[in-house]
């Protein structure tokens, strides 16, 4: 199993909105619905942010918002923030019962 | 509110085997899969394994020859093995809870997401 693609890095000033993809195929992002994206400061535990595609934990922000088209997730975050500078990995279910993970996008809020 | 910590030798020796612990508080370890995730310095996150509470598991192919997941229930802990390691085995590991459609996992049923995790452990290989 290889790990899903996302783009090195990604920039934007505050107020504005930005989008990650997470690129993988047919026999994982394009297979299943089970897509979860994860939010990590440095030096802390990654925390999830979205799961099963578009769907948010209690309690989060609703300037986070994922989709999927095809093979390729995507992770929008609306209203850029100071704190939503981090790293961020999606995760997609590959069958078998097994998991893999993006290379990770870092966030700069300019 | 969940609460998972990681614990164990912060260097191991090439050759030896990584041991490490998570245990669970603020909840039971009951009807949820626990996964070890690890994260090499300056780089991504890779799933090692899960362990479901009453036992059964699975393992990243690419590490299953080296990985061994248990859990004891009575502690509410579940541990990590892994041999003969490699400068390669250096990482940040972590800890996490499965959660299923509806939140509590049902036997065969598919992790839908990671949503609580522990702080994390550096374990270094070196002599």
């Amino acid at each position: 199993q290889s790990a899903l693609t996302q783009p090195a890095s990604v920039s934007g000033s505050p107020g504005q909105s930005i989008t990650i993809s997470c690129t993988g195929t047919s026999s994982d992002v394009g297979n299943y619905n089970l897509v979860s994206w994860y939010q990590q400061h440095p030096g802390k535990a990654p925390k999830l942010m979205i799961y099963e595609g578009s769907k948010r934990p209690s309690g989060l922000s609703n300037r986070f918002s994922g989709s999927k088209s095809g093979n390729t997730a995507s992770l929008t975050i609306s209203g850029l923030q100071a704190e939503d500078e981090a790293d961020y990995y999606c995760c997609s279910y590959v069958g078998s019962s097994t998991w893999v993970f993006g290379g990770g996008t870092k966030l700069t809020v300019l | 509110q969940v609460q998972l910590q990681e614990s164990g030798p912060g260097l191991v020796k090439p050759s030896e085997t990584l041991s490490l612990t998570c245990t669970v508080s603020g909840g039971s370890i009951s009807h949820y899969y626990w996964s070890w995730i690890r994260q090499p310095p300056g780089k991504g996150l890779e799933w090692i394994g899960y362990i479901y509470y009453s036992g059964s598991t699975n393992y990243n192919p690419s590490l299953k020859s080296r990985v061994t997941i248990s859990v004891d229930t009575s502690k509410n802990q579940f541990s990590l093995k892994l041999s003969s390691v490699t400068a390669a085995d250096t990482a940040v590991y972590y800890c996490a809870r499965g959660g299923c459609s509806g939140g509590i996992c049902y036997p065969y049923d598919t992790i839908y997401y990671f949503d609580y995790w522990g702080q994390g452990t550096l374990v270094t290989v070196s002599s």
